[in-house]
């Protein structure tokens, strides 16, 4: 079985601030670990991945996650948050093996990036 | 990169009648296919999952004879809700596994029953 959790629903930051957006989760396989963002009316799109090796994972649009096994995170960040990012952003995870391939989601956070 | 294109975007249905909707892999075989719904503010919700030839799988709760999923070809998965009901109204959105990104995600489609 496995479950995300994605502490704060809202995350609220200022233009420039750093964003940090928080996801654990919960496996008894290795997992595969996502970050996806999701415009509003629109499906979601991939910022970056975990799979195997190094646990440092750069993605798309400035974003980093890191892969930390002692403490089943995968947290994303983003240096200096734009103004296109505020979007909705979920945390996924999929069995490495078996499990039917199947994605579970985080409930989602909303990002608002204010001036 | 691996493109998954669902149609239509937006269908405005009477209750009663039926609606397809489409979701195609344009540049990838996708031998298995998910359906999702999402409520406004909400998270993704698996209803099934389908794969190539085979019936589809069912999340628990999830009627089948309401939601009708077809995966005839290894591009192509139809979802068909039947008897739409204003209760039905939701963002549905599928993705394929397959691709570099493991799994692409369509646009989306917003149902409204009325």
């Amino acid at each position: 079985a496995q479950s995300v959790t994605q502490l704060g629903s809202h995350v609220s930051v200022s233009e420039g601030a750093l964003v940090l957006l928080r996801c654990n989760y919960s496996s008894s396989v290795p997992p595969y670990l996502f970050w996806y963002v999701q415009y509003p009316n629109q499906g979601l799109q991939l910022l970056l991945k975990y799979t195997t090796g190094a646990t440092l994972v750069k993605g798309i649009n400035g974003f980093e996650a890191e892969f930390k096994k002692s403490e089943t995170s995968f947290h994303l960040t983003k240096p200096s948050a734009h103004m296109s990012d505020a979007a909705e952003y979920f945390c996924a995870v999929s069995p490495l093996t078996g499990g039917g391939n199947k994605l579970t989601f985080g409930t989602g956070t909303q990002l608002k990036v204010e001036l | 990169g691996a493109v998954v294109s669902q149609h239509p975007s937006r269908v405005i249905c009477k209750s009663g009648t039926s609606v397809k909707i489409e979701c195609r892999s344009l540049d990838f075989q996708a031998t298995t296919m998910f359906w999702y719904r999402q409520f406004p503010k909400q998270s993704l919700m698996l209803m099934a999952t389908s794969n190539e030839g085979s019936k589809a799988t069912y999340e628990q709760g999830v009627e089948k004879d309401k939601f009708l999923i077809n995966h005839a070809s290894l591009t192509l998965s139809t979802l068909t809700v039947t008897s739409a009901h204003p209760e039905d109204s939701s963002f549905y959105i599928c993705s394929a596994r397959g691709g570099t990104e493991g799994y692409t995600f369509g646009s989306g489609t917003r149902l409204t029953v009325v």
